[in-house]
């Protein structure tokens, strides 16, 4: 019944490895994003999908590539991973994005740790 | 571009109290988003506003948008210890012709004393 999963829950790596996170939602939603939320918890958005195409990619190192096989589906593949990734990694989706003023469901997060 | 200043910053109440946190935007609201955050969880979507002088409730929590649109206040009446957590604004921001993204404010951080 979990509406926004991500996995895993926990990750913890060693400096220069690569690594991906999953999200699944089974809400029937077409937009997805991913938030970055730093140690001192701002959240920020990284990207977001709207139906398998990518629509906001903000100023995100290119070692982060967002991959969406279907609509239900958005996952983070982080290269080379560096100390100051070490976050709180946040899957959402929403039933249409654009402009329509809803409200985005969110995953439990994923807490990542590079040693 | 946007941005959302929250205030405080963090909060510690005794059990039973009332309390407010505000969010103000540099910009016109055009959404804005109450979530909550529980240490070491996901978020909580609490309420949307869009409409200047709204206001809506759920349980004993009240959210508030002013009339300028520039403005929220989340009150917490006779506050409990599961009221505790991080409270993020968020509000629509435009990026292109077709769409919105959320930015979110920093956050603040409720402690409720038994």
């Amino acid at each position: 019944d979990t509406a926004v999963s991500q996995t895993p829950k926990y990750l913890v790596t060693q400096m220069g490895n690569d690594k991906s996170i999953k999200c699944e939602q089974n809400l029937g939603h077409d937009t997805m994003y991913w938030y970055k939320q730093d140690s001192k918890k701002f959240l920020k958005i990284m990207f977001s999908y709207n139906n398998k195409e990518l629509i906001i990619n903000e100023t995100v190192p290119n070692r982060f590539s967002p991959k969406s096989p279907d609509k239900a589906h958005l996952n983070l593949h982080i290269n080379s991973l560096e100390l100051g990734d070490s976050a709180v990694y946040f899957c959402a989706s929403s039933r249409f994005g654009g402009r329509t003023q809803e409200t985005q469901y969110f995953g439990p997060g994923t807490r990542l740790l590079v040693l | 571009s946007q941005e959302l200043e929250q205030s405080p910053q963090s909060l510690i109440v005794q059990e039973g109290k009332n309390l407010t946190i505000n969010c103000t935007s540099s910009k016109t609201l055009y959404g804005l988003y109450w979530y909550k955050q529980k240490y070491g969880e996901g978020l909580i979507f609490l309420m949307m506003l869009q409409k200047g002088g709204e206001e809506k409730s759920h349980e004993k929590i009240t959210a508030k948008l002013d009339e300028k649109k520039q403005q929220s206040s989340l009150h917490i009446t006779a506050s409990q210890p599961s009221h505790a957590g991080i409270y993020l604004c968020g509000a629509e921001t435009p990026i292109k012709t077709s769409y919105d993204k959320v930015i979110f404010g920093p956050g603040t951080s409720l402690s409720v004393i038994p």
